[in-house]
């Protein structure tokens, strides 16, 4: 079965630094992709970043980029300059050979003026 | 420029109604998904569809039925609502040749079951 683990419901950091947010993931497909999704308040889900488990380079999207450790399956989100406007839920995600998504819990990151 | 659309942001119903949630995309993607979205929960599967008048069930699919007769349109239909489902309900859709297979989500529709 596949599993995706967050272990920070919550997380700060100052306007302008960088943070990163944890994901940690299980599956025994031997190809699967992974993805990032950001949540405000309003509601929507909005996709960030996608990491294919055989890119051979961490993706880039802007200010985010995944730092994938296959072999410790970590795919962590960086979020570089952080942005009052980054305040959200944030969501890593998982899809096997399926095309369902298995999701995490979710992890709050507040941005500080 | 929005891609995937409910058809209603919030909606009240009363108990034992039948209530029907539209999602529409426009981006031609085979793969269509029905989520709920719970505090403490997070987003649990209800259905999903991976082509036209097919439909398979997710995690939860009890309480709840849905309908794709064509491929833009996949609907979530309540047969007699409780309580027990007010929540958020996410529509999503996706095609494994555009960005991996990663979903484009609706901006969701918040059922409030009196």
């Amino acid at each position: 079965a596949q599993k995706i683990t967050q272990t920070q419901p919550g997380m700060f950091v100052q306007e302008k630094e960088a943070v990163t947010l944890d994901c940690t993931y299980d599956t025994s497909d031997p190809s699967y992709g992974l993805f990032w999704y950001k949540q405000p308040s309003s509601g929507e889900m909005i996709f960030l970043i996608y990491q294919g488990s055989y890119d051979q380079q961490n993706a880039t999207e802007g200010r985010y980029s995944l730092n994938f450790q296959k072999a410790r399956k970590s795919a962590n989100l960086v979020i570089s300059a952080s942005q009052l406007g980054d305040s959200a839920m944030y969501f890593c995600a998982m899809r096997g050979y399926g095309q369902n998504f298995v999701f995490g819990p979710g992890t709050r990151l507040s941005v500080l003026p | 420029d929005v891609k995937v659309t409910q058809s209603s942001r919030y909606l009240v119903k009363r108990t034992g109604e039948k209530v029907f949630l539209e999602c529409v995309q426009d981006m031609d993607h085979e793969n269509m998904f029905w989520y709920r979205q719970d505090p403490g929960l997070g987003l649990r599967l209800i259905y999903f569809s991976y082509d036209v008048k097919m439909k398979e069930k997710g995690d939860i699919p009890e309480g709840y039925s849905v309908s794709r007769e064509k491929k833009e349109r996949f609907s979530l239909i309540l047969e007699s609502a409780s309580t027990n489902q007010t929540s958020m309900y996410l529509c999503a859709s996706s095609n494994l040749r555009d960005r991996g297979g990663g979903y484009t989500f609706g901006s969701g529709t918040r059922l409030t079951v009196v």
